[in-house]
């Protein structure tokens, strides 16, 4: 159980173009999905908690018109990179929660996509 | 402010044991979870401590000293595919998840 799933898995994009990720819930319901960053041989860094049918919180920093985050199911939430730049070039990861009993794990167990790897030119 | 210590780098022989040490220093405390992340991949999940103790999971152990701000990850019998980073992230009085740098474990053989 807890398997989220993550599309497309890499991408690479033109300077000033959109990409949209997908990120899902296979098995459970997802009260609350993140989208994470990660940087080569960097450490998590959380860009925003999105909870169903509200609009997402963005952590310090991120810039929410940039980053287009839609959580529109219990199974489902987008990350939108807007006008990407090579700058935005990353490993984007997206979590989801899980409701007890319906996972197995703990409350607010965090279940990880598999990533996806954004290669802006 | 918030501070997860984890070493950055260990090092250690096939078939030993070794133990990766997390300190933090949070505005609460609502639990803490080890992650497994091999290289260009995510994070899998693999323990959750939220009370003082030992938790066993197979050849994978966690303990937590809340008085303390300490926990470790205990892992026996490594394996070759056991090199990875292993992150520590805690929980805090908003419940929200801080994270550790992370700290990179190479298995030799």
């Amino acid at each position: 159980g807890a398997v989220v799933s993550q599309h497309p898995s890499w991408v690479i994009c033109k300077s000033g173009t959109s990409v949209k990720i997908e990120c899902r819930s296979l098995d459970f319901q997802a009260t609350t999905m993140f989208w994470y960053r990660q940087f080569p041989k960097q450490s998590l860094m959380l860009m925003a908690t999105s909870n169903e049918g509200s609009k997402a919180t963005y952590e310090q920093g991120v810039e929410k018109d940039k980053f287009l985050i839609n959580h529109a199911s219990l199974t489902l939430s987008t990350l939108t990179v807007t006008s990407a730049h090579p700058e935005d070039s990353s490993f984007y990861i997206c979590s989801a929660t899980n409701v007890p009993g319906l996972a197995g794990g703990p409350t607010d167990t965090q279940y990880f996509g598999p990533g996806t790897r954004l290669t802006v030119l | 402010g918030q501070n997860i210590d984890q070493p950055t780098e260990m090092t250690a022989t096939e078939g030993a044991i070794v133990q990766i040490n997390c300190t933090y220093q949070t505005s609460g405390f609502n639990g803490l979870f080890w992650y497994q992340q091999h290289a260009g991949e995510a994070p899998t999940f693999l323990s959750y401590n939220v009370l003082d103790g030992l938790e066993e999971k197979g050849r994978f152990s966690s303990f937590l000293s809340r008085s303390k701000g300490y926990s470790y990850l205990l892992l026996k019998e490594l394996q070759m595919k056991d090199s990875a980073s292993y992150l520590c992230a805690v929980k805090d009085s908003n419940y929200q998840l801080i994270w550790g740098a992370g700290t990179k474990l190479i298995i030799k053989p």
